[in-house]
């Protein structure tokens, strides 16, 4: 069965900092993987996705994720954070090569930026 | 587009009674909706696939009497929870997904349970 792994539970930040949220899957098959962002109260929203090719992914807000398969890590990466990037973020995976679209995600990965 | 709603946001019930969230996928027909359940400072947990039409699949250790799923068309599907207690107040998210590889979330409902 395929896991997920989000190393850090917390991150607190500066405002303008750079910032690397880590996170790491288990699989033996080709997986899909993703970031999204839960703002309090709210459902969640896509960041941005591997599917395949470039395995250097952009994803709105200034994110991007790296997908490296030796490590099997698929990094989400800002350089210069905002207060309004304050949020949960997770990391999931499908690895159904999307026949049925079932996502594992990880526990979660709480970015807290302070001015 | 791709956008789900869901109904309602928030609800406070007693114990013992039934509650029903809708999920509807707004601007597109998806082909599978999915339910899950989110406990405080804690991951997505999947409850339940379902496809329009026929039987939800749950998850292991969910409990299909408790949670019953109704998918009756390409635009909505229901989640009922049946004789409520406290320890199922958490917040319940539904996604769907049409011919692709994502899935779009609900905003997500709040269960309180009295």
């Amino acid at each position: 069965a395929q896991s997920v792994t989000q190393l850090d539970s917390q991150v607190p930040v500066f405002e303008e900092a750079p910032v690397e949220l880590r996170c790491n899957y288990s699989s033996s098959v080709s997986v899909y993987l993703f970031w999204y962002v839960q703002y309090p109260n709210q459902g969640l929203q896509l960041l941005l996705k591997y599917l395949s090719g470039s395995t250097l992914v952009k994803g709105i807000n200034g994110f991007e994720a790296e997908f490296n398969k030796s490590q099997t890590s698929f990094h989400l990466r800002k350089p210069s954070v905002h207060i309004s990037d304050t949020a949960e973020y997770f990391c999931a995976v499908d690895n159904s090569g999307g026949s049925n679209y079932k996502l594992t995600f990880g526990k979660g990965t709480l970015l807290t930026v302070n001015p | 587009g791709a956008v789900v709603s869901q109904h309602p946001s928030r609800v406070i019930c007693k114990s013992g009674t039934s509650v029903k969230i809708e999920c509807r996928s707004l601007d597109f027909q998806a082909t599978t909706m999915f339910w899950y359940r989110q406990f405080p400072k804690k991951s997505l947990m999947l409850m339940a696939t379902s496809n329009e039409g026929s039987k939800a699949t749950y998850e292991q250790g969910v409990e299909k009497d408790k949670f019953l799923i109704n998918h009756a068309s390409l635009t909505l599907s229901t989640l009922t929870v049946t004789s409520a207690h406290p320890e199922d107040s958490s917040f319940y998210i539904c996604s769907a997904t049409r011919r692709g590889n994502e899935q779009f979330f609900g905003p997500g409902t709040r269960l309180t349970v009295l």
